[in-house]
C-alpha cells in the first residue's frame, strides 16, 4: 500500500515549456486535490476532483489544467510554464464520509521554472 | 468563504519548554479542524484532529468556538518536535472535504 504517489519529485522548466504532473494513489479515495506550497503562503488549492470524470477550480488554478480520467491518477498540467509557478506541488486524497475525513498527501513535487 | 490565519512564522523554544502554536479561523458554518506537520523536506502528516480529541505526540489542540481558536500545545518541547506545523479547516462534505491552510509556523527545538 504505497498511498499517494507523485511523479516527479523535481523537475526544472524553462519559461513556455509544458510538463504534467502524475499522482497516483492506491486507497480507492474518491476525492482527490492539487496544492501548491510557497513560503510564507502556506498551501493553496490548485484543482480538485471529486470522482472519475470530473475536475473543479480552487483557489489558485489559472495557468493550470487537471484531469481525471482514472479513479487512482489525478494529472496537473501546465501548458506553458512561467517563473510564478516555480513552487512545490502536493497531490492529496481523501474518501468522503464517516464523519472526519482527512487528506492524505504525497511526497511532493519540487518545480523551478527558470 | 473560509480563512485560517497562524500569526507566528517561527517560533524558537528551548528543549523542555513548553511550545504553543496559534491558530484562528473564520467559517460560516461548523468547521473540522486539523494540524498537519511537516518535517524536513517530507510530505504532510496528519498530526491531530479536533473531533478525535486525542494527544499525539504529547501535542494537544482543544477547540474553542467562542474565540474560533485551535491552538496546539505541548508542554515539554523536543527535538524532533522541529518542524513546520500547519493549522488546516475543512467545511467537511458541504465544501467537498477542501482544505484551507494557514502560512505555517516554523518550530525550531534548541538544545
Amino acid at each position: 500500500n504505497a498511498g499517494v504517489t507523485q511523479t516527479p519529485k523535481f523537475r526544472v522548466l524553462k519559461t513556455g515549456q509544458s510538463m504534467t504532473l502524475l499522482c497516483a494513489q492506491d486507497m480507492n479515495h474518491e476525492y482527490m486535490y492539487w496544492y501548491r506550497q510557497d513560503p510564507g503562503m502556506g498551501l493553496r488549492l490548485i484543482h480538485y476532483s471529486v470522482g472519475e470524470g470530473t475536475t473543479a477550480k480552487g483557489e489558485v488554478p489559472d495557468g493550470y489544467n487537471v484531469s481525471r480520467l482514472k479513479k487512482q491518477n489525478f494529472l496537473l498540467g501546465l501548458e506553458s510554464a512561467a517563473p510564478s509557478q516555480t513552487s512545490v506541488y502536493f497531490c492529496a486524497s481523501t474518501r468522503p464520509g464517516q464523519g472526519v475525513s482527512p487528506l492524505h498527501f504525497g511526497n511532493g513535487t519540487r518545480l523551478t521554472v527558470t | 468563504a473560509q480563512r485560517v490565519t497562524q500569526p507566528e512564522k517561527l517560533l524558537s523554544v528551548f528543549k523542555g519548554a513548553p511550545v504553543e502554536l496559534k491558530c484562528n479561523y473564520s467559517y460560516s458554518g461548523s468547521p473540522e479542524l486539523f494540524w498537519y506537520v511537516q518535517y524536513s523536506r517530507q510530505r504532510l502528516q496528519l498530526l491531530l484532529r479536533h473531533i478525535s480529541r486525542e494527544s499525539i505526540k504529547g501535542f494537544t489542540a482543544d477547540l474553542n468556538k467562542g474565540e474560533t481558536s485551535f491552538h496546539l500545545k505541548k508542554p515539554f518541547a523536543q527535538e524532533e518536535d522541529s518542524a513546520m506545523y500547519y493549522c488546516a479547516l475543512s467545511g467537511g462534505i458541504n465544501n467537498d472535504y477542501k482544505l484551507s491552510f494557514g502560512a505555517g509556523t516554523t518550530v525550531t527545538v534548541r538544545a
